[in-house]
């Protein structure tokens, strides 16, 4: 069963403290997307991958990080530069840059600053 | 700058009715333009597309969406509201890089 795989659900971190998100697909798509979601914001694209070994910087990019070393995964480390975190992360998959299938969504993750 | 603009932030309904989400879209030319649905705390699902052929588009779950070029409009419609269909809806359009960018979410409320 194909999809995308974004782990933990629920994630707490500390004041100064860096932590990184999984994502991982086995849908043999090309491209990956992170992007946050805040209330009343909608989504905004943190970092994109459209091939392997390389990714750009999307709107927010500023206190995150990321690696694309294989296909299948795509983590993002929040770093401690990063001012307000808490916010729900959710990543994409999609077949190859401008697929006109869209995207296909993990089921996110929920981080806090405690 | 692309963008794409929900401006309804909830739209209220009567189960049994029809309903309308409304979005536009300001890339010129020939616009990919996608809707997705959110229910609490999960990821998007994917409901319907505009590519290419008839404004009138067909998805999930009975929706469907009309593609307006003169208005740069493509709302989305269904004939009948159901209660399970209250969720967070997202209209996104895809921009020169591929990347697509999503209006703010418009929040449907389908009461009993």
């Amino acid at each position: 069963d194909g999809g995308i795989t974004q782990s933990p659900k629920y994630l707490f971190r500390k004041e100064g403290q860096n932590v990184t998100l999984s994502c991982e697909q086995n849908l043999n798509h090309d491209a990956m997307y992170w992007y946050r979601q805040d209330p009343g914001q909608g989504l905004r694209l943190i970092y994109y991958s459209q091939i392997v070994n390389d990714f750009q910087k999307g709107d927010i990019a500023e206190g995150y990080s990321v690696s694309r070393e294989k296909k299948e995964s795509f983590p993002l480390t929040v770093t401690s530069a990063q001012k307000n975190p808490t916010a729900f992360y959710l990543c994409a998959s999609s077949m190859s840059p401008g697929s006109n299938y869209g995207y296909t969504f993990g089921s996110g993750t929920r981080l806090t600053v405690v | 700058a692309q963008s794409v603009a929900q401006p309804e932030d909830q739209v209220n309904v009567a189960e049994g009715n029809p309903l309308t989400v409304k979005c536009t879209y300001s890339v010129s030319g020939n616009p990919y333009l996608f809707w997705y649905v959110q229910y609490p705390n999960r990821g998007l699902q994917f409901l319907l597309k505009y590519i290419t052929g008839d404004n009138l588009v067909k998805g999930s779950y009975g929706f469907e969406a009309e593609f307006n070029k003169s208005q740069t409009s493509f709302h989305l419609k269904k004939p009948s509201a159901l209660v399970s269909d209250s969720a967070l809806y997202f209209c996104a359009e895809m921009d020169s890089s591929y990347k697509l960018i999503f209006g703010s979410g418009t929040r449907l409320l389908v009461r009993p």
